[in-house]
């Protein structure tokens, strides 16, 4: 089983400021990874997949990059929506075997 | 614009079945396109993908809920389908349904439901 892990677990930034995210493969995913953003009594939200391309509906200020075992999520300016805990999940095995990180938990500093 | 719509008991016993279904409106759980998957949220686990089911009707699962894990498809009423056997406080979690888009990314889930919570006890 490939693991997922994300670091910090939980990261404190300023309204308008840049984060970045990351996530790390125990082996490599290629660019098989995707990130997702989770708010309070919701479901997750795909926001990146193929580790770079934004999902449908996605802003710019969101981007990804990465690949095989290190991937980092950007968001360039941050707005309160962004407020949420991010997962990032590989999908790379075949036969299917997805797994997901622990979360990063985004607070307003 | 698809939608994903989870339900089913709420409470389940140890040893028991889980049972849960997922109503898709706006899309077809017969299109190649997509593959129809399972996933649950638990404090203890995190996220964790529990198996997905193909236009084909062909399934995969997750190795360590495999022996457990039965995942079919109702075509006539547009849904699939989720049973867990002989369940046990563990699999006590937040069970969502998904969908993945085969051409972008097979892994990724593009649409969820709203998520149902199980809890397992007696």
């Amino acid at each position: 089983e490939i693991v997922m892990t994300q670091s910090p677990a939980t990261l404190s930034v300023s309204p308008g400021e840049r984060a970045s995210l990351s996530c790390r493969a125990s082996q490599s995913v290629k660019n098989n990874l995707a990130w997702y953003q989770q708010k309070a009594g919701q479901a997750p939200r795909l926001l990146i997949y193929g580790a770079s391309t934004r999902a449908t509906g996605i802003p710019a200020r969101f981007s990804g990059s990465g690949s095989e075992t290190e991937f980092t999520l950007t968001i360039s300016s941050l707005q309160s929506e962004d407020f949420a805990v991010y997962y990032c999940q590989q999908y790379k095995n075949w036969p299917p075997m997805y797994t997901f990180g622990q979360g990063t938990k985004l607070e307003i500093k | 614009q698809v939608q994903l719509q989870e339900s089913g008991p709420g409470l389940v016993k140890p040893s028991e079945t889980l049972s849960l279904t997922c109503a898709v409106s706006g899309g077809s759980v017969t299109s190649v396109n997509y593959s129809w998957n399972w996933i649950r949220q638990s404090p203890g686990k995190g996220l964790e993908w529990i198996g997905c089911i193909y236009d084909s009707g062909r399934t995969t699962y997750n190795p360590s809920l495999k022996s457990r894990v039965t995942i079919s498809v109702d075509t006539p009423n547009n849904q699939f389908s989720l049973r867990l056997r002989s369940v046990t406080a563990a699999d006590t979690a937040l069970y969502y349904c998904a969908r993945n888009t085969l051409f972008l990314a097979m892994g990724a889930s593009d649409s969820w439901g709203q998520g149902t919570q199980v809890t397992v006890s007696s």
